[in-house]
């Protein structure tokens, strides 16, 4: 088990509603990574946060945002759902600058009906 | 998109014989990863390569890299039913900081006993 929590573990949405997913990063870690993974599909980078800022962004609509907060946990946000945001989302950790190997939490499963 | 291409996409093998995957990818990296995964759960890291090495061991793994060729093997020796899994490569072009892993699709594994 890595240090990364993610809240909630299961939820189910409707479409065009609007959903917030929470992740602690493992401590000592500054960067933050967001993947969807589909059924049966890799996982499929949404974006990064290292120290507060978004430092890069996969190929993913605006409707989906996030934030990190000062002690480098994080959310993700997603606007106006569509049946095909139904997923596990993923967050990762790690030590931006320092080392390459990202530790998961357990994934959030999204379900939009 | 889709960076590594795992091949083959299932694997069955009797517990005690080795499980050979291997994953081909497009791009240049700075560095390969290998993840497993259980039962649609998070990721958990296994072994890392960069692109300057061409062979890692770390325990039952060995890891092979060949960027001519771009290309990646994971050797699994003397399997248990316990690695019965989902396992994945992802490939790392940058540094530090702005370390953003790019998945396959993945190869389920499946140990009998």
């Amino acid at each position: 088990e890595t240090g990364v929590t993610q809240s909630p573990t299961h939820l189910i949405k409707t479409r065009g509603q609007q959903v917030t997913l929470r992740c602690s990063s493992q401590s000592g870690h500054n960067t933050v990574s967001w993947y969807q993974q589909a059924l049966g599909q890799g996982p499929q980078f949404i974006f990064q946060y290292y120290r507060e800022e978004e430092n890069g962004r996969g190929n993913f609509p605006p409707r989906f945002s996030g934030l990190q907060f000062p002690n480098y946990s994080s959310e993700l946000n997603v606007n106006a759902l569509e049946l095909d945001d139904s997923a596990l989302y993923l967050c990762a950790s790690h030590q931006g600058g320092r080392s390459f190997e990202q530790y998961f939490g357990p994934g959030t499963r999204l379900t939009v009906t | 998109s889709q960076q590594g291409e795992e091949d083959p996409q299932a694997l069955s093998i009797q517990e005690g014989e080795n499980a050979t995957m291997n994953c081909s990818y497009k791009t240049s990296i700075n560095n390969l990863q290998w993840y497993r995964q259980n039962s649609g759960r998070g990721l958990v890291h296994l072994i890392l390569i960069r692109s300057n090495e061409r062979e890692k061991h770390s325990g039952r793994l060995r890891v092979t890299l060949d960027t001519s060729k771009k290309s990646s093997s994971l050797l699994i020796t003397a399997s248990r039913a316990a690695d019965t899994a989902s396992y994945f490569c992802a490939t790392d072009p940058y540094l530090g900081a702005n370390s953003k892993l790019t998945f396959g699709k993945g190869i389920t594994l499946s140990v009998r006993p």
